[in-house]
This record gives structure tokens, sequence and C-alpha cells, in this order.
């Protein structure tokens, strides 16, 4: 059982460029979201899913989009990076039922230059 | 979901209990209290969660507050490796709304 799966775990961009952080999760978990953090500001919400084809944004959605086609896959996307975006990302999943434990990836960390 | 404040840092001998608090004054009746911890970079880890009796997992104790307003979460015999960030949420356990905010946490230093 992989639990939530991240990639890549290291990206390097120039300002400008487009890229994807992947996030898929094998528990069948209805909730997906997206966390960034910075130093000393915590995680922070971006965007979230609590299913197939409903996304809604976070605390920090702006230069960032989701889409959620499958229950498995929540990609990132950064239409156009910046130097702000230099981040760790955080991708968690939790199911809509139970005890609503949130399952986190291992992190991807962007570097915009 | 409701605002949750965390002292920014705390301190704790290895052995010795860690006791750390957090406020949730305005919490619904609905909104359940979660702890996590995140080591170093790593992703957080689910530690416990509770309503509004006390709980008791094989890595934590949760003291809920009879108001519900503030709740402690307990280390009983800190070790070097509990030294995290240690994160206070609530938030409605399952079936509705999603939107799960995280603040600053605390950030626990277990001294040898």
């Amino acid at each position: 059982n992989a639990g939530v799966t991240q990639t890549p775990k290291f990206q390097v961009l120039k300002t400008g460029q487009s890229m994807t952080l992947q996030c898929a999760q094998d528990m069948n978990h209805e909730y997906m979201s997206w966390y960034r953090q910075d130093p000393g500001m915590g995680l922070r919400l971006i965007h979230y899913s609590v299913g197939a084809g409903i996304t809604d944004q976070g605390e920090v959605p702006n230069g960032y989009n989701v889409s959620r086609s499958t229950t498995e896959d929540f990609p990132l996307r950064l239409l156009s990076a910046a130097p702000s975006q230099t981040s760790v990302y955080f991708c968690a999943s939790s199911p809509l039922r139970g005890s609503g434990e949130l399952f986190f990836g291992e992190g991807s960390r962007l570097t915009v230059l | 979901d409701a605002k949750t404040t965390q002292p920014t840092s705390m301190d704790c001998a290895e052995g010795r209990a860690a006791n750390l608090p957090c406020n949730h004054s305005t919490i619904s009746g609905n909104e359940y209290v979660y702890w996590y911890r995140q080591i170093h970079s790593q992703g957080p880890q689910y530690i416990i969660h509770g309503l509004k009796n006390n709980e008791t997992n094989e890595m934590a104790s949760l003291i809920i507050t009879e108001d519900r307003k503030s709740s402690t979460l307990i280390l009983p015999h800190a070790t070097l490796r509990d030294t995290a960030v240690y994160y206070c949420i609530v938030r409605v356990s399952a079936g509705g709304y999603q939107k799960v905010t995280f603040g600053i946490g605390t950030k626990l230093q277990v001294i040898p």
C-alpha cells in the first residue's frame, strides 16, 4: 500500500516555465489537498477537492491550477512559475467517512530561479 | 474551520512529559480537535484526535477541557525523536465540507 505519492521530489524551474506536481493516492480517499510550506509560515492550503470533478480554493490559490478527473490523482499546475513559488509542497488525502485523518505525501521541493 | 492558537516553541527534558497546549475558543459543536506532528522536513503525521472526551493511544494523550475551548497534547515520556513541530487543528471529522487549514504549530525541542 503506497499511500500518498508525490512526484517529483525535487525540481528547479526558471521564471516563467510551467510544470505539474503530481499527487496520487491508492486509498480511495475522496478528499485531496495541496499545501505549501515556507519557513516560519506553517502549512498553507492552496487548493482542495472533495471528489472527482470538484475542486475549490484554499488560502493561497493564486498562480496555481488543479483538476480532479479521477479519485486517485490530484495534480497541481504552475502555469508561469515565479520565484515566490519556491517552496515545499505537500499533498494530503483523507476519507470523507471514518476518522478524518489526513495522510500526507513526502513533499516536493520546488525552486524557481 | 475554527482557528487555533499555539505557543511558537517549547522545550522539554528527555524522559519527562511534554504538555503542548492549544486554544480553539471558536470551535463548533461538530468539530473535532486533531493533532499532527512534522519531523524535520517530512510530511506531517497524524497523532490523535477527539471530540470532547479525553483520548489516549500508543503515541499520546489528548485532554480536552469541558467547554472545549482548549486542549492539551501529552507525550508521556518525551524522547529525542519527539523533537518536531506539532500542529493542532480543528475540523469536522468526516462527511462535511472539508477545508482543512493549519497554523504555524509549536516547535518542540526535547533536550537530552
